[in-house]
């Protein structure tokens, strides 16, 4: 069964780091480009960082750039996300998801773990 | 605020069909063919249903199906079933990724 699993998440104090992780099973995890996709309680989706296959290419959005940092490491079919300075306003599930190609953004997210909640507060 | 604009409801009655808008502008939906659609019901992870404006991934019924015209794309669900209310997030391909604010359809 191609399955995503997320980890890591919980309360963090603003300011703190937390790293999240998504073990990935049932597919060839090196070979598929990967994303993070996050929703604050009761709202919309908000993608927020990209990986592809090699590592060569990470992308962000704006709301977190400087602040995360997307990983993944093939041999332990494994996606990380590394969060640091965090604000209120990260509060939200996260979601790893997986791209359906290899057109980098273009691509939809074909596969989705089951989130992991991160709260920041103090 | 989200990139894409969807209404904030739908409903139909069961064996109905409804349609979602999602309007953007030239620089995302209108330019580009890789619209998306997905499905999300209470407290589950989002499922793909429409890739590349209409292409549906394998399983998904084709009582789903997807449009676009300019700067709106449409998912119609057609013969509506109880199981389809959920929520339903449009995204497209805009430089980065960006989704509408999602469309939660209620089956009377």
């Amino acid at each position: 069964e191609v399955q995503l699993v997320e980890s890591g998440g919980g309360l963090v104090q603003p300011g703190g780091s937390l790293r999240l992780s998504c073990a990935a099973s049932g597919f060839t995890f090196s070979t598929y480009s990967m994303n993070w996709v996050r929703q604050a309680p009761g709202k919309g989706l908000e993608w927020i960082s990209y990986i592809n296959s090699r590592s060569t290419t990470m992308y962000y959005a704006d709301s977190v750039k400087g602040r995360f940092t997307i990983s993944r490491d093939n041999a332990k079919n494994s996606l990380y996300l590394q969060m640091s300075s965090l604000r209120a306003e990260d509060t939200a599930v996260y979601y790893c998801a997986r791209a359906s190609g290899n057109a980098m953004l273009r691509d939809a997210f074909d596969i989705w773990g089951q989130g992991t909640m991160v709260t920041v507060s103090s | 605020q989200s990139a894409l604009t969807q209404p904030p409801s739908a409903s139909g009655s069961p064996g109905q069909s409804v349609t979602i808008s999602c309007t953007g502008t030239s620089s995302d939906v209108g330019g580009y063919n890789y619209v998306s659609w997905y499905q999300q019901h209470p407290g589950k992870a989002p499922k793909l249903l429409i890739y590349e404006v209409s292409k549906r991934p394998s399983g998904v019924p084709d009582r789903f199906s997807g449009s676009k015209s300019g700067n709106t794309a449409s998912l119609t669900v057609s013969g509506l079933q109880a199981e389809d209310e959920a929520d339903y997030y449009c995204s497209s391909y805009a430089g980065s990724r960006v989704f509408g604010g999602g469309t939660k359809l209620t089956v009377l």
